[in-house]
């Protein structure tokens, strides 16, 4: 089973709409992040959680929430999609610790806004 | 304050003959550098990392890097390219920022090997 999954793989909705966007990781790590990847500008930080009860905020935080419910769970939601917000989105995890600061990424969700 | 440049957006080879794609980074401190491939509609996968301790790093399916402290680049390389190696291939270096570390991603090279 993969280490970092997300849910859904794809997705289409419409402006305006409410989405959410789901990461679970089996790997154990406290930090987890959110990125979105758009053409020509390689993958961006959204989101990012070091533990359970810290959230902060990346570069391109405008327009998303997140949720980490649990250590291995941390979900981004939009919460009135609008078209710009069409992109590929990725979760990662790290444990700098034992890692060198390695992230390891899920294989990203597809999100279409109409 | 880091960053990352990769200096070219495509890259185009023939099957067989050598790759190059280069990476520039600027960094206040020690950084670790990482090449990651992405290929069609797929995940990233990590290629290699250099992390302090040798400076030519091997990577999977015959890729290496060196990290060149002189010229601030961390250029990675291929003797002979192979058709499944046209990607997308980002390169990143950790950034420290108000005391925690980030991922900094160059915009990505995109392979095209030619048959």
């Amino acid at each position: 089973d993969a280490d970092v999954t997300q849910t859904p793989r794809n997705r289409i909705t419409k402006t305006g709409k409410r989405i959410m966007l789901e990461c679970s990781q089996t790997k154990g790590h406290d930090r987890m992040y959110w990125y979105r990847q758009d053409p020509g500008l390689g993958l961006r930080l959204i989101y990012y959680s070091f533990d359970v009860k810290d959230i902060n905020k990346g570069e391109i935080s405008d327009g998303y929430s997140v949720s980490r419910q649990a250590q291995a769970k941390f979900s981004l939601s939009l919460e009135s999609a609008i078209p710009n917000q069409t992109a590929l989105y990725f979760c990662a995890t790290s444990d700098p610790e034992r890692s060198y600061n390695e992230q390891f990424f899920g294989p990203g969700t597809r999100l279409t806004v109409l | 304050a880091q960053s990352v440049t990769q200096l070219d957006s495509h890259v185009s080879v023939s099957e067989g003959t050598p790759v190059l794609l280069r990476c520039n980074y600027s960094s206040s401190y020690s950084p670790s550098l990482f090449w990651y491939v992405q290929h069609p509609n797929k995940g990233l996968q990590l290629l290699l990392k250099y992390t302090s301790a040798a400076t030519l790093v091997k990577g999977i399916n015959g890729f290496e890097a060196e990290f060149k402290k002189s010229e601030t680049s961390f250029h990675l390389t291929k003797p002979s390219a192979h058709m499944s190696d046209a990607a997308e291939y980002f390169c990143v270096v950790t950034g420290r920022t108000s005391g925690t570390y980030k991922y900094i991603f160059g915009t990505g090279t995109r392979l095209k090997v030619l048959a």
